[in-house]
């Protein structure tokens, strides 16, 4: 089976850093994404990991670690544009979702 | 610039009858996806593609089916709409290359079935 875990909602202030976790269990494993998606919009790429370790992109890094199962996503620097859903998507021979992370920003 | 464009953007039908949502794209991958996405249940795969005359079921694919007799399209069907499958649904595409197959999204289509 498939099984991606993320939290339901976080709140983080503006000008600080939030972490987003993603915990997985699939029957392959060929890369892990990150999507934002604003409301009312599609999903638009973030980030790609398919080898252990930090991808940073910007005020944006993504983890993964492929024998726990986990990943991350590190937002710095907050700013209120980045109030939205914070999707985690894992591939094996196709790409499957996690529920989603809804991210709200206070000023 | 290359896109996928997703048509209607708004449906309202009626249980029971046959809806069919079109995606269109011009990135000329093969790959294509259709899902669907709910209050609860996030992004939730339907069926996909990986080529011309190839398709697979995804993890909800019960009363939904697809045909890709060309690369650019994937029309989605609905045989007899429920109201369960009142949702915004999404088209994608991705092709392995760069990203390792990123995909890029239509811009949904909302259907309502009363």
């Amino acid at each position: 089976g498939q099984n991606i875990d993320q939290p339901t909602e976080m709140t983080a202030t503006e000008g600080a850093i939030v972490q987003i976790n993603c915990t997985y269990q699939t029957s392959g494993f060929n890369g892990l994404f990150w999507y934002q998606q604003h409301a009312g919009e599609a999903p638009t790429f973030l980030s790609y990991n398919v080898l252990d370790g930090l991808e940073e992109k910007g005020r944006f890094s993504s983890f993964l670690s492929r024998s726990k199962g986990y990943s991350y996503l590190l937002l710095k620097e907050l700013q209120m544009k980045d109030s939205a859903s914070y999707l985690c998507a894992v591939r094996d021979d196709k790409i499957i979702f996690g529920k989603g992370t809804r991210l709200h920003i206070l000023p | 610039d290359a896109e996928i464009t997703q048509s209607p953007r708004h449906k309202i039908t009626e249980t029971g009858r046959q809806v069919t949502l079109a995606c269109h794209q011009t990135w000329n991958h093969n790959n294509m996806f259709w899902y669907r996405q709910d209050l609860g249940h996030g992004l939730r795969l339907i069926h996909y593609s990986y080529g011309v005359q190839d398709t697979n079921k995804g993890e909800v694919s019960d009363g939904y089916s697809v045909s890709r007799s060309n690369t650019e399209d994937l029309p989605l069907t609905l045989e007899s709409a429920a109201s369960s499958q009142t949702s915004v649904y999404f088209c994608a595409s991705s092709e392995y290359s760069g990203n390792a197959g990123e995909l890029f999204f239509g811009e949904g289509s909302r259907l309502t079935v009363l």
